[in-house]
């Protein structure tokens, strides 16, 4: 059974980077593609991007100029970073594994609640 | 951006019941690249059924979709208690992938 866990600071200054991790059991990084996700109150469940085990990823016009993602195949991991965040990315992040085939999600993470203030 | 509306806030219905939930997208979006979650409190997303009917694992036949181009529709046939949560459409036709802003469905 796939598992997926994000951790992380669950709150970040205004202006600094969020920086998150997933780790992925029962099952290889080495297939699929991964994503992140986020959910708030005001704008609902937002795609952040994705990333696939050979490096190549796509990310939301909307947060691109501020998202990097990155994969570690050796701890079977897979990574997120926000930078310049603002009280408006205070949400619940979630990593997600990409059905085959398919830009949908059917391994989703808990969610972790990342609190974006001073 | 493809935007996609799912304009029942909040359906109230009863158990044994039918429910009828909808989304509508901006543009064009093929019923290949079509989902639909059911989220819990305090939960992740669930992935229900994705493509033009291909139900995820372990989703019972009660759940059902139906629509193209720009209207969708998800169908739960007979309401169970533990149907009674928030549904979410989603569409990976074009990026960035978007998501509806959700249906809840509450027991009447």
């Amino acid at each position: 059974q796939v598992q997926l866990q994000e951790s992380g600071p669950g709150l970040v200054n205004p202006s600094e980077t969020l920086s998150l991790t997933c780790t992925v059991s029962g099952g290889s990084i080495n297939s699929h593609y991964w994503s992140w996700i986020r959910q708030s109150p005001g704008k609902g469940l937002e795609w952040i991007g994705y990333i696939y085990y050979t490096g190549s990823s796509d990310y939301n016009p909307s947060l691109k100029s501020r998202v990097t993602m990155s994969l570690d195949t050796s701890k079977n991991q897979f990574s997120l970073r926000l930078s310049a965040v603002t009280a408006a990315d205070t949400a619940v992040y979630y990593c997600a594994r990409d059905l085959k085939g398919a830009t949908c999600y059917d391994y989703w993470g808990q969610g972790t609640l990342v609190t974006v203030s001073s | 951006e493809i935007v996609l509306t799912q304009s029942q806030g909040t359906l109230s219905l009863s158990p044994g019941e039918r429910a009828t939930l909808s989304c509508r997208a901006s543009q064009w979006v093929s019923s290949n690249n079509f989902a639909w979650y059911q989220q819990k409190p305090g939960q992740a997303p669930r992935l229900l059924i994705y493509g033009a009917s291909n139900r995820a694992t372990g989703i019972p036949d009660r759940f059902s979709v139906s629509g193209s181009g720009t209207d969708f529709t998800l169908t739960i046939s007979r309401l169970e208690p533990e149907d009674f949560a928030v549904y979410y459409c989603q569409q990976y036709s074009t990026s960035p992938y978007t998501f509806g802003q959700g249906t809840k469905l509450e027991i009447k």
